[in-house]
């Protein structure tokens, strides 16, 4: 199983609302990331967790909480959220260790996040 | 501090011209090398990657990068595009000992014309 998981493909929510984004891998990575992506631009990178321990946080405001309840498992809680947060999140995954082929991240298909 | 240049945000090509996506970066040390391609509405996918080793990187797709380290360079290439190739592409470092981030370059949008 080569694939990053990410459910669900599309959410809209009010700016009142909590919402969680939830990523999923099997392939036994122990870095997991979320990254931002607004339209025509690159992926931002907001939190990297390694070994299941937030290890960047890329100055996300507190409205985006990740957690990372086992290795597997990757979430992103929404609260209180602007209309600019509306992008594509997308979570990825790579092995990490010693020697270059570890250094590869896969990506999933991304949420589709729309705030009202 | 590492940075990565793509030349042209957009590309343009006739379906079965070549393709040539221009990549430069900025490192003293050659990082990890990587080229991800976008399709509307997806997640990135890999195409290839150079770590070490031969220089020309053979890909997903037909596709192929050759590292320069002299011109600091990762330029992607296909020798003949097809319509299925129209995407937006995203070269991408990461440095050997820097940690978990991928520095992104702004992406290039191919569209292939019939």
């Amino acid at each position: 199983d080569t694939e990053v998981t990410q459910t669900p493909k599309h959410l809209v929510m009010g700016m009142t609302n909590k919402k969680s984004l939830k990523c999923e891998q099997h392939m036994g990575h122990r870095a997991m990331y979320w990254y931002k992506q607004k339209a025509k631009k690159p992926p931002e990178l907001m939190f990297v967790y390694s070994y299941e321990k937030l290890s960047i946080n890329e100055s996300v405001p507190s409205r985006f909480s990740p957690e990372c309840p086992n290795s597997s498992l990757l979430n992103l809680h929404l609260h209180a959220l602007q209309p600019e947060d509306s992008a594509l999140y997308l979570c990825a995954s790579s092995q990490e260790g010693s020697g270059s082929s570890y250094n590869e991240q896969f990506f999933g298909p991304g949420t589709r996040l729309t705030v009202l | 501090a590492q940075s990565v240049t793509q030349l042209g945000s957009h590309v343009s090509v006739s379906e079965g011209a070549l393709v040539l996506l221009r990549c430069n970066y900025s490192s003293s040390v050659p990082p990890y090398l990587f080229w991800y391609v976008q399709y509307p509405n997806q997640g990135l996918q890999l195409l290839l990657k150079y770590t070490t080793g031969a220089t020309l990187v053979k890909g997903i797709n037909g596709f192929e990068a050759e590292f320069k380290k002299s011109e600091t360079s990762f330029h992607l290439t296909k020798p003949s595009a097809h319509m299925s190739d129209a995407a937006e592409y995203f070269c991408a470092v990461r440095p050997h000992r820097g940690g978990f981030k991928t520095i992104f370059g702004a992406g290039t949008r191919l569209f292939v014309k019939a």
